[in-house]
């Protein structure tokens, strides 16, 4: 089992609306949660950070944890064409492990 | 400007050659980490310094060798690769690897292209 799954899409929404990403894994005892950023030949960019079960909100970004069953989604509302790109989730289960990623495309 | 300067950003090299990325953190980081990340395949961390100290080597084949004079500074000295090591090489740091809530900075990245 992969220690951090992403569904890797691509994720097309329309401009306006809500992208949802999802990321599940496998250490029950994570404690730190990330979400990053990368968009096309760029490094990654750290958008979001997440430690305590429930939703943290950061602008248009909205991160929700809940550890019990080992799931930590990305909300990005309003979405803009800006906001095209791959969204990597991380977990520092004592070593920082990184999932797939999922690319979003925002259609204008 | 992610505080964190990878150099050179694009290398071409052959397979005998010998050459050496460099990375430098200007955040007061005591931990630096190289990543590789190839096409359609999640960040894979090879090395990783707290405090000068190497904690972590994922495994990652000799033909690759870290080095860290200092907190500020990490190299990979590359000798001998492959094709396959083609790859997007991502220089990090960090406050401290085994702090809770250890968050980690990327820098812009060094293409290393293998021919």
């Amino acid at each position: 089992q992969k220690e951090v799954e992403q569904n890797s899409g691509p994720l097309s929404v329309p401009e306006g609306a809500i992208a949802s990403l999802n990321c599940t894994y496998s250490d029950r005892g994570s404690q730190s949660f990330f979400w990053y950023r990368q968009y096309s030949g760029k490094s990654p960019e750290l958008i979001m950070s997440i430690y305590s079960n429930g939703d943290k909100e950061d602008g248009r970004f909205t991160a929700q944890l809940n550890k019990a069953s080992q799931y930590v989604s990305l909300l990005i509302r309003d979405s803009q064409p800006s906001d095209s790109a791959t969204y990597l989730c991380a977990v520092n289960d004592y070593k920082l492990s990184f999932g797939a990623g999922t690319t979003v495309t925002v259609r204008a | 400007e992610t505080g964190v300067t990878q150099t050179p950003r694009h290398l071409v090299m052959g397979m005998t050659n010998k050459k050496s990325l460099k990375c430098e953190q200007h955040l007061g980081h005591n931990a630096m980490y190289w990543y590789k990340q190839s096409a359609k395949k999640p960040l894979e961390l090879m090395f990783v310094y707290n405090f000068k100290e190497q904690t972590e080597n994922n495994s990652v084949p000799s033909r690759f060798s870290p080095e860290c004079p200092n907190s500020s500074h990490l190299f990979l000295h590359l000798h001998t690769l492959q094709p396959e090591d083609s790859a997007l090489y991502l220089c990090a740091s960090s406050q401290d690897f085994r702090a809770e809530g250890n968050t980690i900075y990327f820098g812009e990245g060094s293409w290393l292209t293998v021919v």
